[in-house]
């Protein structure tokens, strides 16, 4: 079955501008969780989806929000831009928050300049 | 919350060796990951293992929950095996929504 897909693969933002990402979760799989990943602090936790609601978020401001939708797909978005908002953001699915692990998609690399 | 910490940060070995990484954590947890990053940033999925040993061709993993470690053995390494290999748990009070991960062990294999 088809995998995590994350849409785009690369962006480039300049500061100030807002941005969508977009992660479809494998067939059948639930919940969708988002990190983000930087040199500087590795992989953090930025929130997790499951049947449309966010039941749990990281430590991260409010420009950072997102969304799932009634087929499971989801969508975050980063308001205002931040030099330090460039890295790669990953997309997670699992069945049901965790069950039987998660599966990760191939990441969006996002640039802000 | 959880601590994950994963060693060595750096490993650089002959093609052919063989290869052991160390996950260390806190606190108890319910379920346990290692994963593969690969040179363009995907994270690919190696071992779902809360307890107990699984192997899958030239990799195996350990983990001992009451000991708060788990191990990933590679045997026989190949270029293709170089990346960063995270381990990743989630806090046991937690759920299971969110998981928390190690530094990662940079493994380059030498031709």
């Amino acid at each position: 079955k088809a995998g995590v897909t994350q849409t785009p693969r690369y962006l480039i933002k300049t500061r100030g501008q807002q941005v969508t990402l977009s992660c479809s979760p494998i067939s059948g799989h639930r919940s969708v969780s988002w990190y983000q990943q930087t040199p500087g602090q590795g992989l953090q936790f930025l929130f997790e989806y499951f049947s449309e609601t966010q039941r749990n978020k990281g430590n991260f401001p409010g420009r950072f929000s997102g969304r799932q939708f009634s087929n499971s797909r989801s969508e975050m978005n980063v308001s205002t831009l931040e030099l330090g908002d460039s890295a790669l953001y990953l997309c997670a699915s699992s069945l049901a928050s965790g069950v039987y692990g998660y599966t990760f998609g191939s990441g969006t690399r996002l640039t802000v300049v | 919350g959880i601590q994950v910490e994963q060693s060595p940060p750096d490993l650089i070995l002959q093609e052919g060796a063989n290869s052991t990484l160390r996950c260390n954590f806190s606190d108890s947890v319910n379920n346990l990951q290692w994963f593969h990053q690969n040179p363009w940033g995907q994270l690919i999925n190696l071992f779902y293992i809360p307890s107990g040993t699984k192997q899958n061709g030239r990799l195996s993993a350990t983990t001992v929950a009451t000991e708060r470690y788990s191990l990933l053995y590679i045997s026989s390494s190949q270029t293709t095996d170089s990346g960063v290999y995270f381990c990743a748990a989630p806090p046991s009070n937690f759920g299971n929504e969110k998981l928390t991960f190690g530094t990662g062990t940079r493994l380059t294999i030498i031709p």
